[in-house]
């Protein structure tokens, strides 16, 4: 799987959108990109995942470039209890069902 | 619905005695997974089954860790001794296989903390 490069923090003011940046320039095609976060004494939960088109669910957002060599995940409006380590993870759906989460970015949203 | 179901919680015990945490995936997953998370090493995958089959054990530390799955509803990892090194936050989480880009359900963890 493709590694991945993220910011290890960021703020986002609460009510703003919070937009996190993913470095995957080596990703090959059959890859996709994959967000979970972890909020502090909980499991991680997914949150979306994509190919090469932009993504959308009730949680949030996903932008790939067009070269797929990045992404961000836009949290549209967020709120105090989007505060978490957010992991993005690229791997080949199939015939593999690991995860390998790096370091992530913790994401603090400030009242 | 009931997601991933772990037990204990939270376990204190002294370096050399047995360990044994639990799982319950959601039902209908054909996956299962064991993760452990430590400050040092943060999030590595242990073990994975599919359908109660072992699949890739090689993230297993060694031989003291062992973990089964005799049924689809239930999965156990034990620690036999265990050490303070084994200090970590244990997750379970489950998939589904209809589908191939199914996300991993994850419980709420076993905090263990061996003396």
């Amino acid at each position: 799987d493709a590694k991945t490069t993220q910011p290890p923090s960021m703020d986002c003011a609460e009510g703003r959108a919070a937009n996190l940046p993913c470095n995957h320039s080596t990703i090959s095609g059959n890859e996709y990109v994959y967000w979970y976060r972890q909020i502090h004494s909980q499991g991680p939960q997914y949150i979306i995942h994509g190919l090469k088109n932009n993504e959308t669910n009730e949680m949030a957002s996903l932008i790939i470039t067009e070269d797929r060599k990045s992404s961000t995940l836009i949290l549209p409006h967020a709120t105090l209890r989007d505060t978490a380590v957010y992991y993005c993870i690229v791997r080949v759906p199939f015939g593999n069902e690991k995860l390998t989460f790096g370091t992530g970015t913790r994401l603090t949203i400030i009242p | 619905d009931a997601g991933v179901i772990q037990s204990p919680r939270h376990e204190v015990t002294e370096m050399g005695q047995e360990v044994t945490l639990r799982c319950k995936p959601i039902s209908g997953h054909d996956y299962l997974f064991w993760y452990r998370q430590t400050m040092m090493r943060g999030l590595e995958l242990l073990i994975y089954f599919n359908n109660n089959v072992p699949i890739d054990d090689s993230g297993m530390p060694e031989d003291r860790f062992s973990a089964k799955m005799p049924n689809a509803s239930f999965s156990t990892l034990k620690i036999q001794p265990s050490e303070p090194r084994d200090s970590a936050v244990y997750f379970c989480a489950s998939s589904a296989i209809q589908g191939r880009n199914q996300p991993q359900h994850f419980g709420d963890g076993t905090r263990l903390s061996i003396l």
